[in-house]
């Protein structure tokens, strides 16, 4: 079992959809990123998250520590939003020093 | 402000052939620097990670080689590219000053093809 998992892999929207995706990890954690990547290949940080709460423009990020549990949510959504948003997490115990974690990412295409 | 500067963009080699990936950092001082490899349909794979000059861990056995001269400037080599060694390559790096651990910022990528 992976120990970061994202639903949904692959997401069709329509223009002005809400938009939620998820992550779920199963390691202690001091941070979860929300990347962006889009269709050339350029990631983007869009989020870093400890607790609670975080919002940038139409995109939210919440984050449940207890429940090991993230959202991302995209209001409003439009075409230029399709991309493969990649959570990822920075674990606290051991491994390679600042090593993230990644999902798999999921592939959202909105279409208009 | 900080950036990151990852070449080439694209390349194609032959089986066999020496593989050099270059990315340099402005904007920040001392940070943790990283290789990361994504295969077509799979999630990102850390290849290396570096704290400082010299100071290389490799998280994968491969075929591959990374070094990190001056603080601002790490390279992925290959003495002998293999066909499995196709994908997309990607530089990040984290942490430094003034920044700390809670910025993570990523090259463009190099698309690398083995044929």
């Amino acid at each position: 079992k992976n120990e970061v998992e994202q639903s949904p892999q692959n997401l069709t929207a329509q223009e002005g959809e809400f938009i939620t995706i998820n992550c779920s990890y199963s390691v202690g954690i001091s941070a979860l990123h929300w990347l962006q990547q889009h269709p050339g290949g350029g990631i983007v940080s869009l989020f870093m998250l400890s607790s609670g709460k975080k919002k940038h423009g139409r995109l939210i990020a919440t984050i449940n520590i207890q429940e090991k549990h993230s959202s991302l949510h995209i209001t409003a959504s439009h075409p230029r939003d399709s991309a493969v948003y990649i959570c990822a997490v920075r674990s606290v115990y051991g491994g390679s020093q600042g090593n993230l974690i990644f999902g798999k990412g999921t592939k959202l295409s909105v279409k208009p | 402000s900080q950036t990151i500067h990852q070449w080439p963009a694209t390349l194609v080699q032959p089986v066999g052939s020496p593989l050099s990936l270059e990315c340099t950092v402005e904007g920040t001082s001392n940070p943790n620097l990283y290789w990361y490899r994504q295969a077509a349909g799979r999630g990102l794979q850390l290849l290396f990670y570096s704290v400082g000059i010299g100071q290389i861990s490799s998280e994968v056995p491969q075929n591959l080689s990374a070094s990190r001269p001056q603080d601002r400037q790490f390279i992925l080599s290959s003495k002998k590219l293999l066909l499995s060694d196709s994908g997309f390559y990607l530089c990040a790096w984290s942490g430094g000053f003034p920044f700390g651990a809670n910025v993570l910022t990523f090259g463009a990528g190099s698309r690398l093809t083995v044929l």
